[in-house]
């Protein structure tokens, strides 16, 4: 079956960190892979999306790579801020219009100043 | 800006109860989902619905039925609730046009079953 294994968090770094949350999944298929980012008190919101591999998906200084050897879609952020503090959810799409959704457990990150 | 509300932030409801959770999405579009979120579970959806009367079941939509009379509105129904239906409900709506892929979110509606 499909599925999704993001790091337990949370994720504790300094303003200004380089951040890295690793993503990998199972699925029959080449599925879309997207990274939806929930911050307090609010809905999610879809943060970035790579529909097929090598590509790479990238938003707000975000970015992961669709990697099908490794079957992986980590996310990393060069430098973050106390701003990105939220829960990041990795998620795959089990068909082509995005709609069935298997989302991984969400990592919280927490940025300090 | 896409809006999706819910009727209710936080709701407490006894067991034994029918309860009634509301979506609704001011952006006309055709695909609306409601899922629970539950710590190191993440989202799992419950059902959703790809037009007006349609719905399709999800991963776990035992215990859940839903509604959609309209296209903007669609609700989830507990028909008699119980305790491990405690949880944090999202509603989400997509638009079905090819690469369309992203939903939207409500901001949730805490649920508490005692």
């Amino acid at each position: 079956g499909n599925s999704v294994t993001q790091m337990e968090g949370p994720v504790t770094l300094s303003e200004e960190a380089f951040l890295t949350i690793n993503c990998t999944y199972t699925a029959t298929g080449y599925p879309s892979l997207f990274w939806y980012v929930q911050y307090p008190g609010e809905g999610l919101q879809l943060l970035l999306k790579a529909t097929k591999a090598d590509d790479k998906g990238s938003n707000k200084g975000f970015e992961a790579t669709y990697r099908k050897e490794t079957t992986s879609f980590h996310l990393e952020k060069g430098s973050v801020q106390v701003s990105d503090s939220a829960v990041y959810f990795c998620a795959l799409s089990r068909d082509n219009a995005g709609n069935m959704l298997t989302f991984g457990g969400g990592t919280r990150l927490m940025v300090k100043p | 800006d896409v809006k999706v509300t819910q009727s209710s932030r936080y709701l407490v409801k006894r067991t034994g109860e029918k309860v009634f959770l509301e979506c609704v999405q001011d952006m006309d579009h055709e695909n609306m989902f409601w899922y629970r979120q539950d710590p190191g579970l993440g989202l799992r959806l419950i059902y959703f619905s790809y037009d007006v009367k349609m719905k399709e079941k999800g991963d776990i939509p035992e215990g859940y039925s839903v509604s959609r009379e309209k296209k903007e509105r669609f609700s989830l129904i507990l028909e008699s609730a119980s305790t491990n239906q405690t949880s944090m409900y999202l509603c989400a709506s997509s638009f079905s046009g090819e690469g369309s892929y992203e939903q939207y979110f409500g901001p949730g509606t805490r649920l508490t079953v005692t």
